[in-house]
C-alpha cells in the first residue's frame, strides 16, 4: 500500500540544524511532486515546502526561505528537508505529503505520513 | 498570499445534527479547494477535493460546495467518529495555505 514514513525529528538547540527524511513506498516515487507541512503544538496546519517530481522546481513559505531546503533522492524513494538556523517557532510536527495526481505539485494531498516531531529548545 | 478564513472556529453539535463549515478565500481560487479531517495525534485525511468531489472511501454524509471565494463543507448527519478538526486548503497558487481550522465537538 502507499506509505510515507518520516524520520529525523528530535530536540535541537536554537541556531542548530536538522535533516528530516520521508521514505516513500507503494507507488512510483519519481512520478510525483512532494510536500512538507508542519503543525505547531495545538495549532493549525502550515505548508512549508514543495518539490516537483524531478526536483527542478522548489517552493517555500516565506518564513523558511533561506533556512530550509527541500530535496529528493529518487533512487532511494526519499524526500528530505534540511532545516538550518532553527528557532523556537520551528517547533512542530512535520508531515510529508504526496499530491493525489501524478506530476502535479499544486494538487490535493493524499496520502500523508504520520509526522515527526521537531522541538527547538535550549 | 491567499488567506483562507473558516467559520466557525469552534462548533458544538449533537449526533445526528447537520453541520455546515464555511471557508472564505481572500481572492478567487475557482475550485482549487480541498477539505481535510484531522483527529488528535493523527495526520490529516483528505475528505473533499476540487471543492465538491468526495474522496474515495469517505462517507456520503460529507459534501462540499462552492467556487470562487466561498466554500462550504456539510456533514448531513453527525456520527460519533466525525468529531474532529476540519481544515480547508487552497491549491490555486503558492504559497499553499490552509484555513485556521474548525474544531467540532460533541454537545
Amino acid at each position: 500500500q502507499v506509505q510515507l514514513v518520516e524520520s529525523g525529528g528530535g530536540v535541537v538547540q536554537p541556531g542548530r540544524s536538522l535533516r528530516l527524511s520521508c521514505a516513500a513506498s507503494g507507488f512510483t516515487f519519481n512520478n510525483y511532486a512532494m510536500h512538507w507541512v508542519r503543525q505547531a503544538p495545538g495549532k493549525g496546519l502550515e505548508w512549508v515546502a514543495g518539490l516537483s517530481y524531478d526536483g527542478s522546481n522548489k517552493n517555500y513559505v516565506d518564513s523558511v526561505k533561506g533556512r530550509f531546503t527541500v530535496s529528493r533522492d529518487n533512487s532511494k524513494n526519499t524526500l528530505y528537508l534540511q532545516m538550518n538556523s532553527l528557532t523556537a517557532e520551528d517547533t512542530a510536527v512535520y508531515y510529508c505529503a504526496r499530491p493525489k495526481a501524478i506530476a502535479v505539485a499544486l494538487n490535493w494531498f493524499d496520502p500523508w505520513g504520520q509526522g515527526t516531531l521537531v522541538t527547538v529548545s535550549s | 498570499d491567499i488567506q483562507l478564513t473558516q467559520s466557525p472556529s469552534f462548533l458544538s453539535a449533537s449526533i445526528g445534527d447537520r453541520v455546515i463549515i464555511t471557508c472564505r478565500a481572500s481572492q478567487g481560487i475557482t475550485s482549487f479547494l480541498a477539505w481535510y479531517q484531522q483527529k488528535p495525534g493523527k495526520a490529516p485525511k483528505l475528505l473533499i477535493f476540487a471543492a465538491s468531489t468526495l474522496q474515495s472511501g469517505v462517507p456520503s454524509r460529507f459534501s462540499g460546495s462552492g467556487s470562487g471565494t466561498e466554500f462550504t463543507l456539510t456533514i448531513s448527519s453527525l456520527q460519533p467518529e466525525d468529531f474532529a478538526t476540519y481544515y480547508c486548503q487552497q491549491l490555486n497558487s503558492y504559497p499553499i495555505t490552509f484555513g485556521q481550522g474548525t474544531r467540532l465537538e460533541i454537545k
